[in-house]
């Protein structure tokens, strides 16, 4: 079966400090896989996808991931986090033959002073 | 550029009732696609429209009917709401080709849906 794991559900960094989202999936194909950014109040915006160009993916607001087909991992990484990053990020695995588009449950990124 | 537009924002229902919830979408997408988002759950999809004139359940489509009328709008129906359906509902849309998999969603803002 299909599915996506994100290993926290809560993270807390501080302003300026890197910030690591973990994300794991399984699958028997060759997934399409998302990161997306919901802020309070808001829908759910693509921060950046992986569809086998490239193991490393550069998205906005200086977020990258990277591909690690060995692992099944697709950890969303930030240099130095800011104050306007803190929001829930989804994990987001997609498969071949369309529609089915599978969730993860959220890590909630909370950013100190 | 309004991209997808959800009315409306907020809803309250008592058990029983019914209610529309319209989706309209301007970036002249073929998919589109209804989800509700539930706490420590993810979205999970309760019905979507490959194509206009086309509609296929999701996830957890029981209590809900879709209508896809036209290009831009997909509406979801709740015809005897529940308080289990209490939860915020989106609406997504996205271009449709042959590998539409890796086609990235573009939300709406969300309704917000209480039933007492």
């Amino acid at each position: 079966a299909q599915s996506v794991t994100q290993l926290d559900s809560h993270v807390s960094v501080s302003e300026g400090t890197p910030v690591l989202l973990r994300c794991n999936y399984s699958s028997s194909y060759s997934p399409s896989l998302f990161w997306y950014v919901q802020h309070p109040n808001k829908g759910l915006q693509l921060l950046l996808k992986y569809t086998s160009a490239a193991t490393l993916v550069k998205g906005i607001n200086g977020f990258e991931a990277e591909f690690k087909k060995s692992e099944t991992s697709f950890h969303l990484t930030k240099p130095s986090a800011h104050m306007s990053d803190a929001a829930e990020y989804f994990c987001v695995v997609s498969y071949t033959g369309g529609f089915k588009t599978i969730f993860g449950a959220g890590t909630r990124l909370f950013v100190k002073a | 550029n309004a991209g997808v537009t959800q009315t409306p924002k907020f809803q309250v229902l008592k058990t029983g009732q019914s209610m529309t919830l319209q989706c309209a979408q301007d970036m002249n997408h073929n998919s589109m696609y209804w989800y509700r988002q539930d706490p420590g759950m993810g979205l999970r999809l309760i019905y979507y429209s490959a194509s206009e004139g086309t509609t296929d359940k999701g996830e957890v489509p029981n209590g809900y009917n879709v209508s896809r009328l036209n290009k831009r709008e997909f509406s979801l129906r709740l015809e005897s709401a529940a308080p289990s359906q209490t939860s915020v509902y989106f609406c997504a849309s996205s271009e449709f080709d042959k590998s539409s998999y890796n086609s990235p969603l573009h939300f709406g803002n969300g309704t917000r849906l209480t039933v007492t």
